[in-house]
């Protein structure tokens, strides 16, 4: 069965940094998705990675996909305050079930 | 733009009332869900429905029942509400193309 793992669990850097979240995750899975979620809300689609070597970016964050690897990553750039949320990253094993990783805690200090 | 509404977003209910928790989204998705989450387990799904009238258990379903009479209409229900059933529920709905999950904005529920 699908296994997926995010580390770290807790991340907290200054502003202006970079920082990568790692997603790995057990056997094959057709696609990969990252999720935001702000603290009492819901999750918030971040990405869709459909394919080895997929790489999509929206302004600081860039994620990324290896599947021979069975990896991916969410990358920050130049971190501001208002990226501080917990980040999910989540398979697909079958057709319907989502494996969810723990979640990362991101808080970006002043 | 998807939107998945919730009928509640905070609810207090007592231990033995029958809840009632509504989903309703807006993209003719014919695949609908119900997690719960909660701090360090994180989500975990409760049902699934992949059409109208159909229903698939997910990794905890004790304690619940679902029904989808409409495609665009997803419910949970608490037969019999417990102390141990409060937590933050969310519903998603997903397409046939990516299967991109679509996430309702949840309903914190409470059992007293």
């Amino acid at each position: 069965e699908l296994k997926v793992e995010q580390n770290p669990l807790f991340l907290s850097m200054q502003e202006g940094k970079n920082y990568t979240i790692y997603c790995n995750y057990s056997t094959t899975s057709d696609r990969l998705y990252w999720y935001r979620q702000d603290p009492g809300k819901s999750l918030e689609s971040l990405f869709v990675l459909l394919s080895n070597g997929a790489v999509k970016q929206e302004g600081r964050l860039m994620a990324s996909l290896d599947t021979k690897a069975r990896l991916s990553t969410l990358h920050i750039t130049a971190a501001v305050h208002d990226l501080s949320a917990t980040y999910f990253c989540a398979g697909l094993s079958g057709t319907y079930k989502y494996i969810f990783g723990t979640g990362t805690r991101l808080k970006v200090l002043a | 733009d998807v939107k998945v509404t919730q009928s509640s977003r905070y609810l207090v209910k007592r231990t033995g009332e029958k809840v009632f928790l509504e989903c309703v989204q807006d993209m003719d998705h014919e695949n609908m869900f119900w997690y719960r989450q909660d701090p360090g387990l994180g989500l975990r799904l409760i049902y699934f429905s992949y059409d109208v009238k159909m229903k698939e258990k997910g990794d905890i379903p004790e304690g619940y029942s679902v029904s989808r009479e409409k495609k665009e209409r997803f419910s949970l229900i608490l037969e019999s509400a417990s102390t141990n059933q409060t937590s933050m529920y969310l519903c998603a709905s997903t397409g046939q193309t990516y299967y991109e999950q679509y996430f309702g904005p949840g309903t914190r529920l409470t059992v007293t």
